[in-house]
């Protein structure tokens, strides 16, 4: 069975502060996705990777950026966060069309 | 610009029947369908998948169906069970790696 983690289920943050969200999945898959997931908007493509130290912006990438230096680890980066960013984030991976998500993190800013 | 629309935000069916989820789409790019299902707290898990192909795809319980013409698909769940509550996503993608998902129907099986 694929495994995707995230390092947190819930994390909560003050606003300006530096935010790191950890995903490792454990299939060797090639590509690895953030989303935030928020009521009425369903989920929403932050950033997505498809090989080590590749990445590509989704549709909504500003104030976010991300890591891939192994294969199985992807980290979305919040640089100074704000309010608007308290949401709930998921990372997926995938080989071919199917994707495999993590548990998710819910992540709060005050 | 919504390019995956799921018009009803929720939806009450009886143990035992029909439950259908639908699904309207506006890039007729799109090559590929999935449906997820997440419950609360967790993230959503693949449920079926169909190419733009095919017309009609079953696993089990579930079908989903394309119809290319109208740019709709939908997901039947037959029969309807109580553990089948849960939000249920579309999802489709051009061949690429970026997928747009729906926003969302919240399936709600009364016992």
């Amino acid at each position: 069975d694929v495994k995707v983690t995230q390092s947190s289920r819930y994390l909560v943050k003050r606003t300006g502060e530096k935010v790191f969200l950890e995903c490792v999945q454990d299939m060797d898959h090639e590509n690895m996705f953030w989303y935030r997931q928020d009521p009425g908007l369903g989920l929403r493509l932050i950033y997505f990777s498809y090989d080590v130290k590749m990445k590509e912006k989704g549709d909504i990438p500003e104030g976010y950026s991300v890591s891939r230096e192994k294969k199985e680890r992807f980290s979305l980066i919040l640089e100074s966060a704000s309010t608007n960013q308290t949401s709930m984030y998921l990372c997926a991976s995938s080989l071919f069309q199917e994707q495999f998500f993590g548990p998710g993190t819910r992540l709060t800013v005050l | 610009d919504q390019q995956v629309k799921q018009n009803s935000p929720s939806l009450s069916v009886q143990e035992g029947r029909i439950s259908i989820l639908n699904c309207d789409y506006t890039n007729s790019m799109f090559d590929y369908f999935l449906w997820y299902k997440k419950y609360p707290a967790e993230g959503p898990t693949f449920l079926i998948s169909i190419s733009s192909i095919k017309d009609k795809n079953e696993d089990g319980r579930f079908t989903v169906f394309l119809n290319k013409s109208a740019k709709h698909l939908s997901l039947h769940i037959v029969p309807s069970q109580p553990g089948d509550s849960a939000v249920y996503f579309c999802a489709a993608t051009s061949g690429t790696y970026k997928y747009i998902f729906g926003t969302g129907t919240r399936l709600k099986v009364l016992a």
